[in-house]
């Protein structure tokens, strides 16, 4: 079975401060992605990546940055935290061919204070 | 723009009967849909996939895909109060790996 480990389960910041979320696959997928998930605006892409060294905005990259030096593992970066960017954090993974699934990971619960 | 809709709901149906949920696309470039399950609070999880035209069962629930017609849906069989969720129809269009997501229907599954 796909697993896909965020390193925090919840996590409580204040305003201003520089957060790292983590995200690890352990299938050796190809394709990463951090989605964020507010009540009444659905899944909303913030970027993805398809190659180490590689990532690619999505809809809503304001105020985020990522980065993926290993294949395994994307950080989601909030450069400078807003009370704006508490939400549920997403991530997610799958293999590059079209017929390929999104496997998620458990979430991250974030609230900037 | 691409676009998935979905009935936001709630669909409520009684233990034992049929539930159906539908979905449908305006990228006619489609071509993978999955159906996730995402109950309160958790992170959705794959029920099931389809890329052909017609029906595809997975014990008790069913997809169905007309692409002629942008639709796809998910038959949930002899609902069980366990199935109260929401459902994510998510379209993946053959060119990107991009996945685009519906809103979501929540489901609630009476006793």
């Amino acid at each position: 079975d796909v697993k896909v480990t965020q390193s925090s389960r919840y996590l409580v910041k204040r305003t201003g401060e520089k957060v790292f979320l983590e995200c690890v696959q352990d299938m050796d997928h190809e394709n990463m992605f951090w989605y964020r998930q507010d009540p009444g605006l659905g899944l909303r892409l913030i970027y993805f990546s398809y190659d180490v060294k590689m990532k690619e905005k999505g809809d809503i990259p304001e105020g985020y940055s990522v980065s993926r030096e290993k294949k395994e593992r994307f950080s989601l970066i909030l450069e400078s935290a807003s009370t704006n960017q508490t939400s549920m954090y997403l991530c997610a993974s799958s293999l590059s061919p079209g017929d390929s699934p999104l496997h998620f990971g458990n979430g991250t619960r974030l609230t900037v204070t | 723009q691409k676009e998935v809709e979905q009935n936001s709901g709630p669909l409520s149906v009684p233990e034992g009967a049929i539930a159906s949920l539908n979905c449908t696309y305006s990228d006619r470039g489609s071509q993978s849909f999955f159906w996730y399950r995402q109950y309160s609070g958790k992170s959705p999880e794959l029920i099931m996939f389809i890329y052909s035209n017609g029906d595809k069962e997975d014990g008790r629930f069913t997809a169905q895909l007309n692409k002629a017609s942008q639709y796809v849906s998910l038959l949930i069989r002899d609902s069980q109060p366990s199935d109260s969720a929401t459902y994510l129809c998510a379209v993946k269009i053959d060119y990107g790996q991009n996945f685009v997501f519906g809103p979501g229907t929540r489901l609630s599954v009476l006793p």
